[in-house]
C-alpha cells in the first residue's frame, strides 16, 4: 500500500520561499495513472488543492496560487516536491501531499500533514 | 471555480442514528463528486468517489447518492469512530474545489 511522507521545515520567513517534499514509498512514483498534488488546510478550514504534477514533469497549479507556485518531481528519489514563494502569514496552514487517481479524479492516498508556520 | 456548499456545518447525532449530509455544487458535475472523512489531527481519507463507489475498506454503513447538482452522504447507523469532519469534493472542472466541511459529533 502506498505511503506518503512531508518533509521540510515547519518555520519560513515572511517574504521567503517555503520548500516541501513528499516521499513516495510502497509503490513506484511512476506507475499507473497517478497524479501527485498538494493541498494545504488552514487551522480549522477547509481543502485548498494547490497544485498537480505528472511523473513525466508535466503539472497543473491552482490559478489562485499559480504565479507563486512551483512543483517537480524526482522519480529516481520517488519524491515529489512543492516551492511556495513570497510567504506571507495566510501561508501559515498544513500542507498534505496527495495521490490524485487520474481515472476518478479523487485523492486516494495521503500524507500525514505538515504545518508551516509563516513568521519572522 | 466550481463552489461546493455542504449543508449542515455541523451535526450531533446518537450512536446508531442515520446520519445525512448534502453537498451542492454551484454548477452540473455529473457524477464526478467524492467524500472524504477527516478524523482530528489527521489527514483526510477517502470514503466515496464517483458519487456512489465505496473505496476499499470503507464500512458500508457509508453510501453516497446524486448527481449533477445534489448529492448526498449517508452514514447508516452512525459509530463513535465516526466522529469527524466531512467534506465534499468536485472531480468535473478544472481545478479541483472542496466543500466547506461538515462536523459530525456524536451526542
Amino acid at each position: 500500500q502506498v505511503q506518503l511522507q512531508e518533509s521540510g521545515p515547519g518555520l519560513v520567513k515572511p517574504s521567503q520561499t517555503l520548500s516541501l517534499t513528499c516521499t513516495v514509498s510502497g509503490g513506484s512514483i511512476s506507475s499507473g495513472n497517478y497524479y501527485w498534488s498538494w493541498i494545504r488546510q488552514p487551522a480549522g478550514k477547509g481543502l485548498e488543492w494547490i497544485g498537480r504534477i505528472y511523473p513525466s514533469g508535466s503539472t497543473d497549479y491552482n490559478p489562485s496560487l499559480k504565479s507563486r507556485v512551483t512543483i517537480s518531481v524526482d522519480t529516481s528519489k520517488n519524491q515529489f516536491s512543492l516551492k511556495l514563494s513570497s510567504v506571507t502569514a495566510a501561508d501559515t496552514v498544513v500542507y498534505y501531499c496527495a495521490r490524485l487517481d487520474h481515472s476518478s479524479g479523487t485523492f486516494d492516498a495521503w500524507g500525514q500533514g505538515t504545518l508551516v508556520t509563516v513568521s519572522s | 471555480d466550481i463552489q461546493m456548499t455542504q449543508s449542515p456545518s455541523s451535526v450531533s447525532a446518537s450512536v446508531g442514528d442515520r446520519v445525512t449530509i448534502t453537498c451542492r455544487p454551484s454548477q452540473g458535475i455529473s457524477g464526478w463528486l467524492a467524500w472524504y472523512q477527516q478524523k482530528p489531527g489527521k489527514a483526510p481519507k477517502l470514503l466515496i468517489y464517483a458519487a456512489s463507489s465505496l473505496q476499499s475498506g470503507v464500512p458500508s454503513r457509508f453510501s453516497g447518492s446524486g448527481s449533477g447538482t445534489d448529492f448526498t452522504l449517508t452514514i447508516s447507523s452512525l459509530q463513535p469512530e465516526d466522529l469527524a469532519t466531512y467534506y465534499c469534493q468536485q472531480a468535473n472542472r478544472f481545478p479541483p474545489t472542496f466543500g466547506g466541511g461538515t462536523k459530525v459529533e456524536i451526542k
